[in-house]
């Protein structure tokens, strides 16, 4: 069955230090793969994607993540961690099982932590 | 440019009430999504419209939840006769159809079924 993990609850992180949220994934053929950010009382913000090409991808706030085909992962990294990127963080795969519909599969979240 | 918006932000509604959930996608998205999301919970698909085709409905959890969708406009969550277990923020996204990858969410409407 195709699904996403998120094996952290919760991730602490000094301002100014990296962050890693962490998503593995399971699903058939090739992965689509998403990361999405939700603020409290507010929808998901979309940050980045991969389908294809460079395992690195480039976000939205200075956010990146790695795919790992071999790990099944797709971890999500910044450099440096700010205040305001405390937030509950989604990682995504595109259900393949579903022909074209691209409805999404998610994980259950990881709440970042952001301490000053 | 607009966004998707959602309709009420909040609904607070008896056991066994109907109740319907309004979503205006982004103008020009031909696909259409509802999710579920339980508190602390990651996101339920529940139903997916692509332009004029027949809805998906494969994750409707029951024969109370229906929606609906209007060419490419428009769209309603309804949900009869409301439990408990229904309490959840309902989230709707569009995306610009087969060309586009990623979706568009809306705020959300949070459901508390008393």
């Amino acid at each position: 069955a195709q699904s996403v993990a998120q094996p952290e609850d919760q991730v602490n992180v000094a301002e100014g230090n990296p962050l890693t949220v962490k998503c593995t994934y399971s699903v058939s053929g090739n992965p689509y793969l998403f990361w999405y950010v939700q603020y409290p009382n507010r929808g998901l913000q979309f940050l980045l994607k991969y389908i294809t090409g460079d395992n690195l991808v480039k976000g939205s706030y200075g956010f990146e993540a790695e795919f790992n085909k071999s790990q099944t992962s797709f971890h999500l990294k910044k450099p440096s961690a700010l205040v305001s990127d405390s937030a509950l963080y989604f990682c995504a795969v595109r259900d393949t099982a579903g022909g074209s519909q691209g409805n999404l599969i998610f994980g259950k979240g990881t709440k970042l932590s952001v301490k000053p | 440019g607009a966004g998707v918006s959602q309709s009420p932000s909040n609904k607070v509604t008896e056991k066994g009430k109907d109740v319907e959930l309004r979503c205006d996608p982004i103008s020009g998205h031909t696909a259409l999504y509802w999710y579920r999301q339980r508190l602390g919970q990651g996101l339920e698909f529940l139903i997916y419209f692509q332009g004029n085709s027949a809805p998906d409905k494969s994750g409707l959890p029951s024969d109370r939840f229906s929606a609906e969708r209007t060419g490419e406009s428009v769209s309603t969550l309804t949900i009869q006769r409301t439990q408990q277990e229904d309490s959840a923020v309902y989230l709707c996204a569009s995306r610009p159809g087969l060309a586009g990858v990623e979706q568009y969410f809306g705020p959300g409407t949070r459901l508390t079924v008393t």
